[in-house]
């Protein structure tokens, strides 16, 4: 079965750091570009990073830049987004999905985790 | 950045409806367009890929159509499990926004 597992999400005060994980199974993980997406309470989905099937290309929502790191492990399967400098506005579900590029500028995300839930509060 | 509104906000639909959302970018977007289904607690689902393209196993009541700057989700008769949210996505450009999403709720 295709799919990709979170974790690392937790409770962290503001300032702190959090490194998050997610397991991919059922696919060929270098073969594919990988991304992080969040969700705020209620709040709409917004693209937070992804990165290129041998890490050599990473690209950011400008919020997050400086303070967050995505990052990949081939040989384990498992991508990575390392956060730092947490504030109240990071708190959020946080969705690792897989990205399939067909060509010129056409891609989607048709793999997603359930997510796993970023809390920044003192 | 590409900012991408959705309208309406909210609707309210009957079973066997037909719903219609719109999606508009904040600059010409070609047909770099997916469109995705969240429901309550659930992660999202991708429906739409390329504007008009169905993903694998998407019930064809599921439309997409436009280009440029506006597009539009259609779905035919509604059925019981589409009350959902639903979101637009430009693949044109980093950042890859969303719009705000669309929540078809039960009339």
């Amino acid at each position: 079965e295709v799919q990709v597992v979170e974790s690392g999400g937790g409770l962290v005060q503001p300032g702190g750091s959090l490194r998050l994980s997610c397991a991919a199974s059922g696919f060929i993980f270098n073969t594919y570009w990988m991304s992080w997406v969040r969700q705020a309470p209620g709040k709409a989905l917004e693209w937070v990073a992804d990165i290129r099937q041998d890490g050599s290309e990473t690209y950011y929502v400008d919020s997050v830049k400086a303070r967050v790191t995505i990052s990949r492990d081939n040989a384990k399967n498992t991508l990575y987004l390392q956060m730092n400098s947490l504030r109240v506005e990071d708190t959020a579900v946080y969705y690792c999905a897989r990205e399939v590029w067909l060509g010129d500028r056409y891609y989607y995300m048709d793999v997603w985790g359930k997510g796993t839930t970023v809390t920044v509060s003192s | 950045d590409i900012q991408m509104t959705q309208s309406p906000s909210s609707l309210s639909a009957s079973v066997g409806d037909r719903v219609t959302i719109a999606c508009r970018a904040s600059q010409s977007i070609n047909t770099f367009l997916n469109w995705y289904q969240q429901k309550p607690g659930r992660a999202p689902k991708l429906l739409i890929y390329a504007t008009s393209s169905l993903q694998s196993g998407v019930p064809s009541r599921f439309r997409g159509s436009g280009s440029g700057t506006d597009f539009t989700l259609t779905i035919n008769s509604l059925q019981p499990e589409d009350f959902a949210t639903y979101f637009c996505q430009q693949s044109y450009t980093t950042p890859r926004t969303f719009g705000q999403g669309t929540t078809v709720g039960v009339k």
